[in-house]
């Protein structure tokens, strides 16, 4: 079945300084990408997705990358800020629409 | 509702009770999926539903675990003869899993915190 590595586990930048969070996936299959945003105390929300059909998609501040034949996508976040801050979990889908998750990355922004 | 709703939102039980922890899923969502979660852990899955089918359930951690979901909608998850270990919070998430392209955003409650004593 499907299984996603997320890295690293931890990870601290300076503010203003940018971070990249990557996960890799085994199932080519796979089509369809989420990241999650989880503060602390609060349920994950979604911050941004990518589909198998496109490479790289930015908003605002954050974007996904995916290549598709290495298997790996990855999180990009410039210009950090005090608020993000949190837990970030990627996310793909397996054969049977289900979504497998990573392990989660702690974000600490320092000031 | 707007969300997908849990219920309790908190749930304190005295260790060798059952529980029952109940999902109400965004409406039209076939997707449907069961987590555990501990103070500043990842997500650990315990079950998936697709409509009110589990094609995944291998997260269940131990026979007193089980979930059913009724009417491709509302899902329970039980917890027999509870453990201190069982504590933790509980997320549920729905999504419509075979839109138009596949997969789209999954959606979660807001937990249900079990607290075993």
């Amino acid at each position: 079945g499907e299984n996603v590595e997320q890295h690293p586990s931890t990870l601290s930048v300076q503010e203003g300084d940018s971070a990249v969070i990557k996960c890799t996936y085994s199932d080519s299959a796979s089509n369809y990408f989420p990241w999650y945003k989880q503060e602390l105390g609060k349920r994950p929300q979604l911050i941004i997705d990518i589909r198998s059909n496109v490479g790289e998609k930015k908003d605002q501040r954050i974007a996904v990358t995916l290549n598709k034949t290495a298997k790996h996508f990855s999180l990009h976040i410039t210009e950090t800020q005090p608020e993000d801050s949190a837990v970030y979990f990627c996310a793909a889908t397996s054969s049977n629409y289900q979504l497998i998750w990573g392990a989660g990355t702690k974000l600490i922004i320092k000031p | 509702g707007a969300g997908v709703s849990q219920s309790p939102s908190n749930k304190v039980t005295e260790k060798g009770k059952d529980v029952e922890l109940r999902c109400d899923p965004i409406s039209g969502h076939t997707a449907l999926y069961w987590y555990r979660q501990s103070l500043g852990q990842g997500l650990e899955f315990l079950i998936y539903f697709q409509g009110n089918s589990a094609p995944d359930k291998s997260g269940l951690p131990s026979d007193r675990f089980s979930a059913e979901r009724t009417g491709g909608s509302v899902s329970t998850l039980t917890i027999q003869r509870t453990q201190q270990e069982d504590s933790a919070v509980y997320l549920c998430a729905s999504s419509l899993a075979r839109g138009l392209g596949g997969n789209t955003e999954a959606f979660f409650g807001q937990g249900t915190r079990l607290t075993v004593v």
